[in-house]
């Protein structure tokens, strides 16, 4: 079993939808929670961080975290078509330097 | 932001010949760099981890030997894929995290695609 799992899509939606993201992890020891885009052939960009369990909202994109359930999301209000890309989830267990476990990616498309 | 750039963007290399691949960070000193390999539609794996003037610390099952990599300064890293196959084709993305950084601020790199024929 993978430490982070993610659904790999593709998930399709119109324009203007809201979009939910979701990565379930195993490891309770995880504490930082990222969110990154990445789109086709290009290196990923950081979107979101959020530090245990919370909430945190950046424009349009809204990170969620449960650790009690062990499941984080990323939510992205009226989708836009330049939104299309691969969303990676990515985590850490401490936030002096070490390494990110990413999630698999979950291709989204956002048809206009 | 800061920036990373990965140096070349796409190599095409005969099986059994050797590809260097650069990482720099342009406007910030990293101490430390990520390697990570990403095949078709598969997430990053993480291949090595480098810091400034020592080794590289190499994932399980990774050959240090084939995947030399070299973190003279601390705003260049250099991954060498010797003797390559086919298989090691891939998409090859490296990060950088600068001197204060917290783990989350690991600024990734355009990516290198390597095609071995």
């Amino acid at each position: 079993q993978k430490e982070v799992e993610q659904d790999p899509g593709p998930l399709s939606v119109p324009e203007g939808a809201i979009v939910s993201l979701n990565c379930t992890y195993s490891n309770s020891a995880f504490q930082y929670f990222m969110w990154y885009r990445q789109y086709s052939r290009k290196g990923p960009e950081l979107l979101m961080y959020t530090y245990s369990s919370g909430n945190k909202e950046d424009g349009r994109f809204t990170a969620q975290v449960d650790k009690s359930s062990k499941y984080i999301s990323l939510f992205i209000r009226d989708s836009q078509p330049s939104d299309s890309a691969t969303y990676l989830c990515a985590m850490s267990k401490s936030n002096a330097g070490n390494m990110l476990t990413f999630g698999g990616g979950t291709r989204l498309m956002v048809k206009p | 932001g800061a920036v990373v750039s990965q140096h070349p963007s796409w190599v095409i290399c005969k099986s059994g010949t050797s590809v260097k691949i650069e990482c720099r960070s342009l406007d910030f000193q990293a101490t430390t760099m990520f390697w990570y390999r990403q095949f078709p539609k598969q997430s990053l794996m993480l291949m090595a981890t480098s810091n400034e003037g020592s080794k590289a610390t190499y994932e399980q099952g990774v050959e240090k030997d084939k995947f030399l990599i070299n973190h003279a300064s601390l705003t260049l890293s250099t991954l060498t894929v010797t003797s390559a196959h086919p298989e090691d084709s891939s998409f090859y993305i490296c990060s950088a995290r600068g001197i204060a950084g917290s783990s989350y601020e690991q600024y990734f790199g355009p990516g290198t695609r390597l095609t071995v024929t």
